[in-house]
């Protein structure tokens, strides 16, 4: 089955500065990544996804990349605000067959 | 659109009492999923339900747990005979077919 490892685990960074998150899969027959953004008591949310037929897709300040070849993608924050701060999950699935397979989630702290 | 909905919120339970956990998806979500997120942990896959298929429970961890779906409706989770291991956050979410799943907020769940 698919196996996704995220990194880092943990994530430091100023108000302002720039935050990237990398996620690897296993399984190359996955198509679909999603990344989800979980703020403390709350349930995850869906911030952004990619297919794997585009290998880059922008909204506002996020941006998420995705390398088919290397079987990585990347979450990328810029101009970061402490509203940002959260636990970022990463997933990878097989669309419309198989369920996501989640990273074990990073934890980005933007101080301000 | 209304998102999906988790009740209870909050439950606090004796070792070994039985808890349900009540879930209702987004309207016309044939996918319907339940995890466990353990304080500062990732999420966990317990069960998966769609359509009319059997469900996908390899993801349980023991007979104590178990899960009902009632058509493309509500589900609820059972866990039988509680244990201070099982305190975690229980999150359900919903998709349409297997595709982006939005999660609820998710039932806190303490056994003391």
């Amino acid at each position: 089955g698919e196996n996704v490892e995220q990194h880092p685990s943990t994530l430091s960074v100023q108000e302002g500065d720039s935050a990237v998150i990398k996620c690897t899969y296993s399984d190359s027959a996955s198509n679909y990544f999603p990344w989800y953004k979980q703020e403390l008591g709350k349930g995850p949310q869906l911030i952004i996804d990619i297919r794997s037929n585009v290998g880059e897709k922008k909204d506002q300040r996020i941006a998420v990349t995705l390398n088919k070849t290397a079987k990585h993608f990347s979450l990328h924050i810029t101009e970061t605000q402490p509203e940002d701060s959260a636990v970022y999950f990463c997933a990878a699935s097989i669309s419309g067959y198989s369920t996501l397979t989640f990273g074990k989630g990073t934890m980005l702290l933007v101080s301000p | 659109g209304a998102g999906v909905s988790q009740s209870p919120s909050n439950k606090v339970t004796e070792k070994g009492k039985d808890v349900e956990l009540r879930c209702d998806p987004i309207s016309g979500h044939t996918a319907l999923y339940w995890y466990r997120q353990r304080l500062g942990q990732g999420l966990e896959f317990l069960i998966y339900f769609q359509g009319n298929s059997a469900p996908d429970k390899s993801g349980l961890p023991s007979d104590r747990f178990s899960a009902e779906r009632t058509g493309e409706s509500v589900s609820t989770l059972t866990i039988q005979r509680t244990q201070q291991e099982d305190s975690a956050v229980y999150l359900c979410a919903s998709s349409y077919e297997v595709a982006t799943q939005y999660f609820g907020p998710g039932t806190r769940l303490l056994v003391l």
